[in-house]
This record gives structure tokens, sequence and C-alpha cells, in this order.
């Protein structure tokens, strides 16, 4: 057990919906982490928060928007959902998101878009 | 640009056969390389963090090395259960903090 905790773990809905991914980071960690995983693109960053601010963007669509609250938790919300959203949705957390730090990876969130 | 490669994209090995697995990168400047281990379905866990050119870890039957070009990540009698997919991942210089993922291989070790 990583100490990283997602929800949902499944997530079915349609095209054009809105959802949002939840993330409680590892105890004592201050950075959150939000990757997309599918099966043709591998592991892809969308983006960091430190301690309640943005730190890095990757390739997050505009569609997508996160954010993290005061108590370190974090949410992912797609919106306008496509089929091609479909994928392993991962959070991780690190002490300080800095040079040299492991990440620790929750379980993931498997979004379905039909 | 900044990229990372693994080889192969799949490897089978017969259990107790030794092999290893590639990760070969070009960075501006190399912080950190990592090993990840991800089964399926399930989240990257952390194996290795690597620094510096000759630099070597170990931790059970795995064994990582580094070079300024590359790391092996070396796997010594393997059994079923070291079987998984194994990422590769770089922080360089510029990256912001940030790691550039390699695709993985998929190991499977048959009994």
């Amino acid at each position: 057990d990583s100490g990283v905790t997602q929800t949902p773990k499944h997530l079915i809905t349609a095209t054009g919906q809105r959802v949002t991914l939840r993330c409680s980071p590892r105890s004592g960690d201050l950075s959150v982490y939000w990757y997309q995983q599918s099966l043709d693109q591998g592991l892809q960053f969308l983006i960091q928060y430190y301690n309640g601010e943005e730190r890095a963007k990757g390739n997050i669509l505009e569609r997508f928007s996160a954010q993290q609250f005061p108590d370190l938790h974090s949410e992912l919300n797609l919106s306008s959902l496509e089929l091609g959203d479909s994928a392993l949705y991962f959070c991780a957390s690190s002490a300080q998101g800095g040079f040299g730090e492991k990440l620790f990876f929750g379980s993931g969130t498997q979004l379905s878009v039909l | 640009e900044d990229q990372v490669t693994q080889s192969p994209e799949a490897l089978r090995l017969q259990e107790g056969e030794s092999s290893s697995l590639n990760c070969s990168y070009t960075v501006s400047g190399l912080r950190g390389l990592f090993w990840y281990r991800q089964d399926p379905g399930k989240g990257p866990e952390f194996l290795f963090t690597l620094y510096s050119a000759g630099e070597e870890k170990e931790k059970e039957r795995l064994k990582a090395t580094l070079t300024k070009k590359e790391s092996f990540l070396h796997i010594t009698a393997p059994k079923p259960e070291d079987s998984a997919t194994y990422l590769c991942a770089v922080q360089a210089r510029d990256s912001n903090y940030q790691l550039i993922w390699g695709a993985g291989t998929k190991l499977i070790i048959k009994p």
C-alpha cells in the first residue's frame, strides 16, 4: 500500500460529460502529481501541485483542470469528455516535489468514455 | 529534446534465466534516473534512484546500474513474481522537477 488514495476506482460515462477524480496524498507529502496512462501513449504527465499551488504543467488539455486543497487532497476535473480520454488516471505524491524524490502512486482511476 | 528509450518492449524468460533491461536517455544534465515496477491495473512502484555514472543499487534479484548514456536493470535468477512492466524515468536539470518517462519493458517470467 503506497498510502495514496484515489477514488473512484472505475468510472464509466458518456461523451460530453464532466467527471471529477479525487486523490489523497500520502501523509506528510506536500506535492501531488496527475498522470494519464493509455496503451498507446504510456505514462503522460498532466500537472503538479505543491502545497496548494500549481508547480508544473505537462500535456494537460484545456478541458482538464485540477486543484489542490488546503488539506492537500487534490481533484482532477475532466470536462467535455471524448472517447480518446478513456485511460487510467494516476495520482502520485512526494514529500517536497523536488529533485531526486521518489513518487508514490495510487492505484488509479480507470475512466471509460462511451 | 530530452528523451528516454527503453528496450526491449517485451521480454519473455524462463524462471531462473538472468537478463538485462535497457534504458537509454538523452537529457541536458541528469539530476536522477528512476526505475519503477508496474503490475497490471496498478500504479508504478518505486525501485531505485541513481544519480551519477558508475552508481549501482541492488534489491533482491534486481540490480540497477548507470552510465552517462544509459541504465541497465539486471535481473538475476528471476521468479514468476518478477513479471511486471519496468519503467525508467529521468529527471533533467531544466525539467522543472518533472520526470521524463520511457515506454517500459514488459517482463514475463515463465515457470
